[in-house]
């Protein structure tokens, strides 16, 4: 059983489009978080949530929008996509202490054209 | 702040040598620090982590690290490289509990020669 799923793990889309890329965690870790990595393979978080509310926004355009409909789900939607929005999307979960392991998803790989 | 500096973002070693994969960080709370590894078109894995304790940690696939505060440094070394070891290494910082998030250093590609 996979740990951290996201789907779909390619998109490619137009610009100006809006898209959701939709992740799972069945570990029952209480927090999750988005990251982003860029073309450089540089990884920089954009949010994290703990029992459905919101932690961390890290400067995120608003076009960005994540919902947590339960401690078990995080998604991310993005609004008017960029080119400048391509890059590799992960999800990750763990628990509240990040003394333990955080869990990373397979990636969304998100191509605006 | 946190921040973590990977010297080198690349390194390339023959099979059978030794690996190092250098991490220095900065962090005004005492920091977590860990080691991730990102084989192609897959997610982040982790290879192991320091939070108290001893300073000498043991990973998985025969990887260790050592936290240095004197030096700020947390390097990452495996005595006998091997060809499955070619990947891009992570290095990361979090603060203590609570902390919520992983900075995580640019990443250093590690090529293994036959």
């Amino acid at each position: 059983d996979t740990a951290v799923s996201q789907t779909p793990k390619y998109l490619v889309t137009q610009m100006g489009n809006d898209k959701s890329i939709k992740c799972e965690q069945n570990l029952g870790h209480d927090t999750m978080y988005w990251y982003k990595q860029d073309s450089k393979k540089f990884l920089k978080i954009m949010f994290s949530y703990n029992n459905k509310e919101l932690i961390i926004n890290e400067t995120v355009p608003n076009r960005f929008s994540p919902k947590s409909p339960d401690k078990a789900h995080l998604n991310l939607h993005i609004n008017s996509l960029e080119l400048g929005d391509s890059a590799v999307y992960f999800c990750a979960s763990s628990l509240r202490d990040l003394g333990t392991e955080a869990f990373f998803g397979q990636g969304t790989r998100l191509t605006v054209v | 702040a946190q921040s973590v500096t990977q010297l080198g973002s690349h390194v390339s070693v023959s099979e059978g040598a030794l690996v190092l994969l250098r991490c220095n960080y900065s962090s005004s709370v005492p920091p977590y620090l860990f080691w991730y590894v990102q084989y192609p078109n897959q997610g982040l894995q982790l290879l192991l982590k320091y939070t108290t304790g001893a300073t000498l940690v043991k990973g998985i696939n025969g990887f260790e690290a050592e936290f240095k505060k004197s030096e700020t440094s947390f390097h990452l070394t495996k005595p006998s490289a091997h060809m499955s070891d070619a990947a891009e290494y992570f290095c990361a910082v979090s603060g203590p509990q609570g902390a919520q998030k992983l900075v995580f250093g640019q990443g250093t590609r590690l090529t293994i020669n036959p």
